[in-house]
């Protein structure tokens, strides 16, 4: 089992919902990562959290919300998300930046 | 512009039939390659980092090597559990600690 925990493991929702991602890590990780990855392809990075900063948003539309409450939480609130954001989405910890990356099972999202 | 390529695409092996995954890369400075395995609706599995060309890393039946150009990942006798998705990714110097950029992956079935 990852101790990256990812909730919920399936999310379906309409493009006028607002919900929100959850990933939770306690091994004293102080960097933390969104990710979203399409069927058959890489992993793609969206958000970086570095002491609950963020550190780099690659580019990613304001639908998409990072939070990071504390060292061991982090949030991706969704907002009108589009039919095209349908995608696993990860979360992944780090002990600091330049150390590997410990990645949970994701969210399946689906928009309808 | 930092790229990462995996070849073979997709590895067919019977069990007990060893074989070798290429990870070429082309990076302005490269600060730490990564092996990933992913299993199908799972999140990545850190198998690796390796800092320097000559540097070699073992678990079980993979074995990882790193020239300045190229990473391999060796498998000896597999199994039909090594079954995966297995990604590569670099961390340069140039773009900062925090991006992992990801090859594509090698998809490898191995046969009972």
């Amino acid at each position: 089992d990852t101790e990256v925990t990812q909730t919920p493991k399936h999310l379906v929702m309409g493009m006028t919902n607002k919900k929100s991602l959850k990933c939770e890590q306690h091994m004293g990780h102080r960097a933390m990562y969104w990710y979203k990855q399409k069927a058959k392809k890489p992993p793609e990075l969206m958000f970086v959290y570095s002491y609950e900063k963020l550190s780099i948003n690659e580019s990613v539309p304001s639908r998409f919300s990072p939070e990071c409450p504390n060292s061991s939480l982090l949030n991706l609130h969704l907002h009108a998300l589009q039919p095209e954001d349908s995608a696993l989405y990860l979360c992944a910890s780090s002990q600091d930046l330049t150390q590997p990356q410990h990645f949970g099972d994701g969210t399946r999202l689906s928009i309808l | 512009e930092d790229q990462v390529t995996q070849s073979p695409e997709a590895l067919r092996l019977q069990e007990g039939e060893s074989s070798s995954l290429n990870c070429s890369y082309t990076v302005s400075g490269l600060r730490g390659l990564f092996w990933y395995r992913q299993d199908p609706g799972k999140g990545p599995e850190f198998l690796f980092t390796l800092y320097s060309a000559g540097e070699e890393k073992e678990k079980e039946r993979l074995k990882a090597t790193l020239t300045k150009k190229e990473s391999f990942l060796h498998i000896t006798a597999p199994k039909p559990e090594d079954s995966a998705t297995y990604l590569c990714a670099v961390q340069a110097w140039n773009t900062g600690f925090q991006k992992l950029v990801f090859g594509t992956g090698t998809r490898l079935l191995v046969s009972p």
